[in-house]
C-alpha cells in the first residue's frame, strides 16, 4: 500500500500568517492527491483535488501544488477559521490512503 | 444539497457484529462508488472500504479484510457496512463518502459512532 507521511504534525501560526504543509507519498502518485479541512466534531471537507485544483466554494487563499511524492498545501493568509486539522489523501490505488494530518493552532 | 446520512451504531461487546447504514439524498446515488471511512477518537482519517456504482468491485483495507462488508441497494438510495468480529480496536466514527469519477472524495456525511467495549 502507497503510505502518505505529513509535515509537520502541529503547526502554531498567527493570524496572517502564511502556511505551508507539506505531503510525501512512499510512491509516485501523479497528482491524485486531495487535500481536506476537519474541524473538532464534523466530518471533513474537500479543499483541493488533483493537486492543486480547487474545489468549488473554498476561499482562493488556500491552494495546492506538487506532483509524483512530493505535495505542498498553502494558506496565503491564516484566517480565523482556517485553525482545524488538515490531511491529505492519496487516490492513485485502491487503498486510497491519508496522511496523519497536521492541526493548525492559534500561536 | 448532497445529504449522507449515517445510522446503526452503538456500543457493542468484542467479537460482536453490527451493521451501519448510510441513506443518500441529493444526487443520483446509483452513479458514485461510495466509501466508508473511520476515525478512532483523537486519531486520523483511515479508509475502510469502497463499493463501485453497480456493486461489481469492492476493496476492504487490510485490517478489515473478512470481517467487514460493503454493500449497496441503489433501490433505497443506501449503502451499508456489516462488520463482524468486532474489536477494541475498531472502536472509531464511521463516516459514509461519495467518491467522484476521478475517486477522490468530495462529500462527507456526519458520521456515526462504534465503541467495541465489554
Amino acid at each position: 500500500d502507497i503510505q502518505m507521511t505529513q509535515s509537520p504534525s502541529t503547526l502554531s501560526a498567527s493570524v496572517g500568517d502564511r502556511v505551508t504543509i507539506s505531503c510525501r507519498a512512499s510512491q509516485s502518485i501523479g497528482t491524485s492527491l486531495a487535500w481536506y479541512q476537519q474541524k473538532a466534531g464534523k466530518g471533513p471537507n474537500l479543499l483541493i483535488y488533483k493537486a492543486s485544483s480547487l474545489e468549488s466554494g473554498v476561499p482562493s487563499r488556500f491552494s495546492g501544488s506538487g506532483s509524483g511524492t512530493e505535495f505542498t498545501l498553502t494558506i496565503s493568509s491564516l484566517q480565523p477559521d482556517d485553525f482545524a486539522t488538515y490531511y491529505c489523501h492519496q487516490y492513485s490505488d485502491y487503498s486510497r490512503t491519508f496522511g496523519q494530518g497536521t492541526t493548525v493552532e492559534i500561536k | 444539497e448532497v445529504q449522507l446520512v449515517e445510522s446503526g451504531g452503538g456500543l457493542v461487546q468484542p467479537g460482536g457484529s453490527l451493521r451501519l447504514s448510510c441513506v443518500a439524498s441529493g444526487f443520483s446515488f446509483s452513479g458514485f462508488g461510495m466509501n466508508w471511512v473511520r476515525q478512532a477518537p483523537g486519531k486520523g482519517l483511515e479508509w475502510v472500504s469502497y463499493i463501485n456504482n453497480d456493486s461489481t468491485l469492492k476493496y476492504n483495507a487490510k485490517p478489515m479484510k473478512g470481517r467487514f462488508t460493503i454493500s449497496r441497494d441503489n433501490t433505497k438510495n443506501s449503502l451499508y457496512l456489516q462488520m463482524n468480529s468486532l474489536r477494541a480496536e475498531d472502536t472509531a466514527v464511521y463516516y459514509c463518502v461519495r467518491e467522484t469519477f476521478s475517486a477522490y472524495f468530495d462529500s462527507w456525511g456526519q458520521g456515526v459512532l462504534v465503541t467495541v467495549s465489554s
